[in-house]
This record gives C-alpha cells, structure tokens and sequence, in this order.
C-alpha cells in the first residue's frame, strides 16, 4: 500500500507550459515532503523540499505548493524546458524514513 | 563532491541464487536505505539502517536482508533469488533530520 499517491504517471506539455504534479499522503506524522527528478541511467536527485509549516516554496522555476489540511502537496515547473524531460517522484519523511510516490515521467516537446 | 556507489550497474543472475547488493558511501551518513524500483510503483523501501548492525524492515522486505557491519556500507542480500525480483535497487543515505537523501545510480538486476 502506497504511502504516497501521486499523480499523473505521465505528463506531456509543450515548452513554456506548466506542468503540475500532484502528491496526497494520509500519514499526519510526515514532516519533510521532498521532490526528486530523475534522468535516464541516474538515481534520483532532489529538487526542491518543503516542511509543513510553509505553505509554499520556490527554487528558481520549481515551485512546491503545500495544503497541510487536505494533505497535498504539488510541484509546479515554470517556463518548463526540454532540459526538464524527466521523472519526478514526491516523497514524504517520518522519522528519518523516506515514502516515494509511484513516479510522473514528464516529456515538454520543443 | 557526496557520493553513494553501488558496487555493479548491471547484474544478471540464476533463479534459487544468493545474490548480494553493495552500497558504500563517503558522507559518514548515519541512515542508509534500499530501494527497489519498478515501473508504476515508484520506489518502494525495501530495509533502512539507522545505524551500524541496526536495521528496519521497510514496506516489501520479504525475501531480502540486510547488512550493516561499517558505518560506510549497506548491503543487500537476495536469499534465493526469484524471477519476481528482477529490478533496479537503488541504495541511498542520508543525514538524518531534514537533509536530503543521496542515491547511487542503481543496480539493474534480472534474475533468470
């Protein structure tokens, strides 16, 4: 049983577009909701995270939007590039302990 | 420059095999972590070390254990391998707290 849903598996946009991905978690004892992007042949890195007690969060053209209430949380991705062609998975941490979500591949055609 | 590294990219093995996982790091990480990774599933915890000899089952141990006898590496061990564990295991570690977690670059397993 996924501890972390995320949704959609896959995105395609067109450069300039913005990509949303979203993440809904159940367990209230997570305190760190990380991003991480993937490329091809690489393990994941992180991206951009956020603690619960901001609502929302932005590193350069990557944006976190947290509901603390309705326990989402979502990734925006500004002006999104080819470059940005990846997967990204949302995670949830709870005692040092990381819940990944089920992955989103993201293709911005040029 | 932080690094995980996984001992093998590519691996292919017999099914009843032992089939072991290496992963060390160089960042004094308290935490280490196996991933499996498939696709549509993301990636699932299968154990997590918190420290030296100590261990937790994540959420799909079933089949696998683990073993922590230096603080730098974490190992991986298919009991008796099955063709339902061919996957990509990712190893990562991780500071504790709010710090991110650093992966390796995986090793891809197929079991014949």
């Amino acid at each position: 049983q996924q501890q972390v849903k995320q949704s959609p598996q896959s995105l395609i946009v067109q450069k300039g577009g913005i990509p949303i991905i979203n993440c809904a978690y159940e367990n209230t004892a997570f305190d760190y909701f990380p991003w991480y992007q993937q490329f091809p042949g690489k393990g994941p890195a992180l991206l951009i995270a956020i603690r619960p007690d901001v609502s929302e969060k932005k590193e350069g053209r990557f944006t976190i939007s947290f509901n603390k209430s309705a326990k989402q949380f979502s990734l925006h991705i500004m002006d999104s590039q080819p470059g940005d062609s990846a997967t990204y998975f949302c995670a949830a941490v709870n005692f040092n302990k990381f819940y990944f979500g089920s992955g989103t591949k993201l293709n911005v055609k040029p | 420059d932080v690094k995980v590294t996984q001992s093998s990219r590519y691996l292919v093995k017999r099914t009843g095999e032992k089939v072991f996982l290496e992963c060390v790091q160089d960042m004094d990480h308290e935490n280490m972590f196996w991933y499996r990774q498939d696709p549509g599933l993301g990636l699932r915890l299968i154990y997590f070390s918190y420290d030296v000899k100590m261990k937790e089952k994540g959420d799909i141990p079933e089949g696998y254990s683990v073993s922590r006898e230096k603080k730098e590496r974490f190992s991986l061990i298919l009991e008796s391998a099955s063709t339902n564990q061919t996957s990509m295991y990712l190893c990562a570690s991780s500071l504790g707290g709010h710090q991110e977690a650093f992966f390796g670059q995986g090793t891809r397993l197929t079991v014949v």
